[in-house]
């Protein structure tokens, strides 16, 4: 069964460097996410990308974050500029169409701001 | 925006009885709402969804229910067993264009044996 994945697994960052969190949709998806997930809080949407190009943010993704779809498998979440608390587990997850298809979720990367 | 509200956050059952998981929506507009199931290191799957032209959607042990008027979605998991130790989350987003899905605080349920 086609799956999405996520690199790394896990990152440490020191505050205000720039992190690059990397998906690998599922081949013949065309919508593609990003959540993220606060130790013991819920999944909280960050943006949608289509067509190449953000189709929805929320009010957290701000300028310090960009998405991007360097070629065609590889889709990209950089963190400018990391704060503390950006430390949350990231998702990443894609559909083949639209947000009312089945998302399916990679395994998440970690991310640590010290 | 959309806010969905979920109960209980934590629920312990005996194997083999039932477990109910209940969430509000906010948003009238709001017509798709699927549920996901995480298990401890992994990402949330889709266990089961309902979109809002229907009342009830079963698949083996889990049922959905969506109540329109009063803006509530339930899950129903009957006959548990261990392996349904995980977190459930419930969720619901809008087909008009929207891609943004909101998500429940999520219920950890621990099925005892």
């Amino acid at each position: 069964e086609p799956e999405v994945t996520q690199t790394p697994s896990h990152q440490v960052t020191q505050m205000g460097q720039e992190v690059i969190l990397r998906c690998v949709p599922i081949s013949n998806h065309l919508y593609f996410y990003w959540y993220r997930q606060i130790l013991g809080q819920k999944v909280e949407f960050l943006v949608s990308f289509y067509n190449n190009e953000i189709s929805e943010k929320s009010e957290i993704f701000d300028d310090q974050f960009s998405v991007e779809r360097p070629d065609g498998s590889n889709f990209t979440l950089k963190i400018r500029s990391t704060k503390l608390e950006d430390s949350a587990m990231y998702f990443c997850a894609s559909s083949e169409w639209t947000a009312q298809e089945t998302q399916y979720f990679g395994p998440g990367t970690r991310l640590l701001v010290l | 925006g959309e806010n969905v509200e979920q109960h209980p956050s934590t629920l312990s059952v005996q194997e083999g009885d039932s477990a109910v998981i209940k969430c509000t929506y906010s948003d009238s507009a709001s017509n798709y709402f699927p549920w996901y199931k995480q298990e401890l290191g992994k990402g949330p799957q889709l266990i089961i969804d309902i979109r809002s032209n229907v009342g009830e959607k079963k698949d083996q042990r889990i049922a959905v229910t969506l109540n329109k008027t009063a803006k509530h979605f339930s899950l129903h998991i009957t006959e548990t067993q261990p392996e349904d130790s995980a977190v459930y989350f419930c969720a619901a987003t809008y087909s008009g264009g929207y891609q943004k899905v909101t998500f429940g605080i999520g219920t950890k349920l621990q099925v005892i044996p």
